[in-house]
């Protein structure tokens, strides 16, 4: 039973185009987040949701949107995708915010742009 | 604020081999220090954690300590497998409620 889900696992597209990801956890969390991995594997969180309130807005450029309908789900819509783009997106999810608790990984979603 | 510098990588050892991956950090207060394991092509998996100093946290044979005095959180194993190899992060949360992970250690186990 998946904990952390993500779709779609690979996404490969032009510059200039619009995309989404989306993320769910079942686990009944209140806290999820989207990381972006470059490809030396350096790790940086980009937004946080508390039960659908952004809490953690990092410096991101406007085209990166987080969208949160329900605690349940995050999604993530990029606009006008640019070379730089290119990463693994992860989703996580914890128990609560700032408390500490350990956060629960999706699989990734690897985005080319070409 | 609050942050963690592990050694870096890569990492290559023979299968058995003792394995140490350093991890030191600053922090403001006793945050729970956590390490994180990433398979490749998959997400991170928790692997151990400590929540206040002296602490030991421990799973599938890792080890590490939370010492105060020397400010570390260091990753040990006694005998490494070649299903270990994988990419290894410290982190810690800082004041803002944001895990801050370090740069990765590559670790890669040959039989």
């Amino acid at each position: 039973d998946t904990a952390v889900s993500q779709t779609p696992k690979y996404l490969v597209t032009q510059m200039g185009n619009d995309k989404s990801i989306k993320c769910e956890q079942n686990l009944g969390h209140d806290t999820m987040y989207w990381y972006k991995q470059d490809s030396k594997k350096f790790l940086k969180i980009m937004f946080s949701y508390n039960n659908k309130e952004l809490i953690i807005n990092e410096t991101v450029p406007n085209r990166f949107s987080p969208k949160s309908p329900d605690k349940a789900h995050l999604n993530l819509h990029i606009n006008s995708l640019e070379l730089g783009d290119s990463a693994v997106y992860f989703c996580a999810s914890s128990f609560r915010a700032g408390g500490g608790d350990e956060q629960y990984f999706g699989p990734g979603t690897r985005l080319t742009v070409t | 604020g609050n942050s963690v510098t592990q050694m870096e990588g890569p990492v290559t050892l023979s299968e058995e081999a003792f394995l140490t991956i350093n991890c030191t950090y600053t922090a403001t207060g006793y945050p729970s220090l956590f390490w994180y394991v990433q398979y490749p092509g998959e997400g991170l998996q928790l692997l151990l954690k400590a929540t206040k100093a002296d602490d030991k946290g421990s799973n599938k044979g890792f080890e590490a300590t939370y010492r105060k005095e020397t400010t570390s959180f260091h990753l040990e194993k006694g005998s490494v497998q070649v299903s270990d190899s994988a990419v290894y992060f410290c982190a810690v949360y800082n004041q803002g409620g944001k895990l801050i992970f370090g740069q990765g250690t590559e670790l890669s186990v040959k039989p």
